[in-house]
């Protein structure tokens, strides 16, 4: 499977800030998706992002407050913008290709926001 | 849409105890189904997955099976080990559904000595 790099793996802010989270994988996959996991909740899909083109985003997640890149196919950004205490959370990237073939999950970024 | 339904947790075993996380979903198509355990500070791995229905997932002892006619994909390990508390998330993944993941709500399971 792929191993998929998050940077940075955990992060204290301020508020009305902003933060850019990394995806780096190992080799070139299909698609990525950015997760958020809230305390002691389960994931919640933010966004697909596609290669070449604007993320597609899942409903309650607009782009001004998730922009998110993705330049090739190994490699994608997530921007927290304008940060809120409501917004510390775990951030996942996860990668997919197959149809059917499971989802594989960098070890997330833990954002604390003051 | 799709969903995906976990037993409330948390759930507290003793080493060696029999273990079962319940999970069912609702989806309008042919899902593939996961668990995924998430390590205390870590991120998610997949622990294992069945893509068509009676399809058995098996990985460290845990099993679950695809069940379509009771649209359950219970979690089972026979004797738990202290390392195998976690979260623990049931998924399904639908490709009419832009191959996204729908979890479930996870269950923190905790394994004592």
């Amino acid at each position: 499977s792929a191993v998929i790099s998050q940077k940075p793996s955990r992060d204290i802010c301020q508020r009305g800030t902003s933060l850019t989270i990394q995806c780096q994988v190992d080799s070139q996959v299909t698609m990525m998706f950015w997760y958020r996991q809230q305390p002691g909740q389960s994931l919640t899909l933010i966004a697909t992002a596609n290669q070449g083109s604007e993320a597609t985003y899942e409903s309650g997640f607009v782009i001004d407050k998730f922009p998110i890149s993705r330049p090739n196919l190994t490699f994608s950004t997530l921007t927290v913008s304008n940060m809120s205490p409501e917004d510390s959370s775990i951030y996942l990237c996860s990668v997919g290709s197959l149809a059917g073939q499971p989802q594989h999950f960098g070890d997330g970024t833990r954002l604390s926001i003051l | 849409g799709d969903s995906v339904t976990q037993m409330e947790g948390p759930v507290t075993l003793s080493e060696e105890a029999f273990l079962t996380i319940n999970c069912t979903y609702t989806a309008t198509g042919y899902p593939s189904l996961f668990w995924y355990v998430q390590y205390p500070g870590e991120g998610l791995q997949l622990l294992l997955k069945a893509t068509k229905a009676d399809d058995k997932g098996s990985n460290k002892g845990f099993e679950a099976t695809y069940r379509k006619e009771t649209t359950s994909f219970h979690l089972e390990k026979g004797s738990v080990q202290v390392s195998d508390s976690a979260v623990y998330f049931c998924a399904l993944r639908e490709e009419t559904s832009g191959s996204r993941l729908t979890f479930g709500e996870g269950t923190q399971l905790t394994v004592n000595p």
